[in-house]
């Protein structure tokens, strides 16, 4: 089966510009999370969706906002890009119930200048 | 804002030696993963430990867990190469299964 796979693998953006990054989840798995990296740190937690529904946001502003669609892909949108938004973004797949593992993507490396 | 600490942050040893690292959290949990990331690519699930479990096996790899610590370990056994990578403790708190926090990291280099 194929892993979670995450597009596009590197984007480079501008102060103010806006950008949409996608993750296809592993086959079965309904639930999809996003997280952001910031170089020599651990991932840090942005959003859950779980059927289309929001389950879980963290501690970012709201010119962060994803969405997941029927086929259980998701969408992380950013709006007014600062340069403390480079990061790498991960996303990660899991599938209900227990044991609550969760599977990552290789992830997209956005860089703002 | 991040769980817990590894302990060390950065790990050198040579091929064939036994690697140890540990983490420390802050809140009671429902279960413990441990992950690799090779040269800031995507997160490698190793291994999940339940909060009623204290020991677990998988190949190379022995993760303790000790809730009354707060800690966990994690022990690769004879060491190759290819190990060489950002190792994280990730836990996710009771009542948030699918928000994982990670703790801040262990690189560790393994030369031949």
């Amino acid at each position: 089966d194929a892993g979670v796979t995450q597009s596009p693998t590197h984007l480079i953006k501008t102060r103010g510009q806006h950008v949409t990054l996608r993750c296809s989840p592993i086959s079965g798995h309904k639930s999809v999370s996003w997280y952001q990296q910031v170089l020599g740190q651990g991932p840090q937690f942005i959003f859950q969706y779980y059927e289309k529904e929001e389950r879980g946001r963290g501690n970012f502003p709201d010119r962060f906002s994803a969405r997941q669609f029927p086929n259980y892909s998701s969408e992380l949108n950013v709006n007014a890009l600062l340069l403390g938004d480079s990061a790498l973004y991960l996303c990660a797949s899991m599938k209900t119930g227990d044991p609550y593992e969760q599977y990552f993507g290789p992830g997209t490396r956005l860089t703002v200048t | 804002s991040q769980q817990g600490e590894e302990d060390p942050q950065a790990l050198s040893i040579q091929e064939g030696e036994n690697a140890t690292m540990n983490c420390s959290y802050k809140t009671s949990i429902n279960n413990l993963q441990w992950y690799r990331q090779n040269s800031g690519r995507g997160l490698v699930h190793l291994i999940l430990i339940r909060s009623n479990e204290r020991e677990k096996h998988s190949g190379r790899l022995r993760v303790t867990l000790d809730t009354s610590k707060k800690s966990s370990s994690l022990l690769i056994t004879a060491s190759r190469a290819a190990d060489t990578a950002s190792y994280f403790c990730a836990t996710d708190a009771t009542g948030t299964a699918s928000k994982l926090t990670f703790g801040t990291g262990t690189r560790l280099q393994v030369t031949l």
